[in-house]
């Protein structure tokens, strides 16, 4: 295992507000990534980065920003959360043949 | 684009039955091939793979082989056991000089084994 974490592991929040997600590695791993998960849609890749303060997006980034300030950690931001973003959360990094390992997600819910 | 496509579930077996789940991608290169497992309220945890064509890659008695030919990577064990209850996942990650090497998942598929 790679020795990740998250936090908060369940968070419930109101709509329209600002929520930040944080994620934890122990590994030294360049890459790290933001997936959401959701019934019907497997994962899907929100935003990933390749090195401190390299970021980009991915498949379903729109409402999503992303920080990257230090090696071991990548933050998650929703600027204004909605219902839509109800979902788990799971960040992941890359080992050295491409697999990923992830850690155990965010259960975040938008009232 | 780059797609994985898997068989729907949810799939239910007794225990000590044959489990097959169907993979099948679409993929401009030469994809590495990956089988993950999700336990109930867990993260994805990597069960094997594949990075060539005619790879069989194996762990815990899972077995899965690269199929150029078919495009195809199906995930086979021979004697299911009720703690293989889990979500699975097939992906792909695309090798060549311009892929940032990001996994494309399939969207799961569910199994159920009964005692």
């Amino acid at each position: 295992d790679a020795g990740i974490t998250q936090s908060p592991r369940h968070k419930v929040t109101e709509t329209g507000t600002p929520v930040t997600l944080r994620c934890h590695q122990t590994e030294n791993h360049r890459y790290m990534y933001w997936y959401r998960q959701d019934p019907g849609h497997g994962l899907r890749l929100i935003h990933y980065s390749y090195g401190v303060k390299d970021t980009d997006k991915g498949e379903v980034s729109d409402g999503y920003s992303v920080s990257r300030s230090k090696t071991e950690d990548f933050l998650l931001t929703l600027e204004s959360a909605t219902s839509s973003q109800t979902s788990v959360y799971f960040c992941a990094t890359r080992g050295s043949s491409y697999e990923q390992y992830f850690g155990p997600g965010t259960r975040l819910t938008v009232t | 684009g780059d797609s994985v496509t898997q068989m729907e579930g949810p799939v239910t077996l007794s225990e000590e039955a044959f489990l097959t789940i169907n993979c099948t991608y679409t993929a401009t290169g030469y994809p590495s091939l990956f089988w993950y497992v999700q336990y109930p309220g867990e993260g994805l945890q990597l069960l094997l793979k594949a990075t060539k064509a005619d790879d069989k890659g194996s762990n815990k008695g899972f077995e899965a082989t690269y199929r150029k030919e078919t495009t195809s990577f199906h995930l086979e064990k021979g004697s299911v056991q009720v703690s293989d209850s889990a979500v699975y996942f097939c992906a792909l990650i695309e090798n060549y000089g311009g892929s940032q090497g990001n996994l494309i998942f399939g969207k799961g598929t569910k199994l159920s084994v009964k005692p």
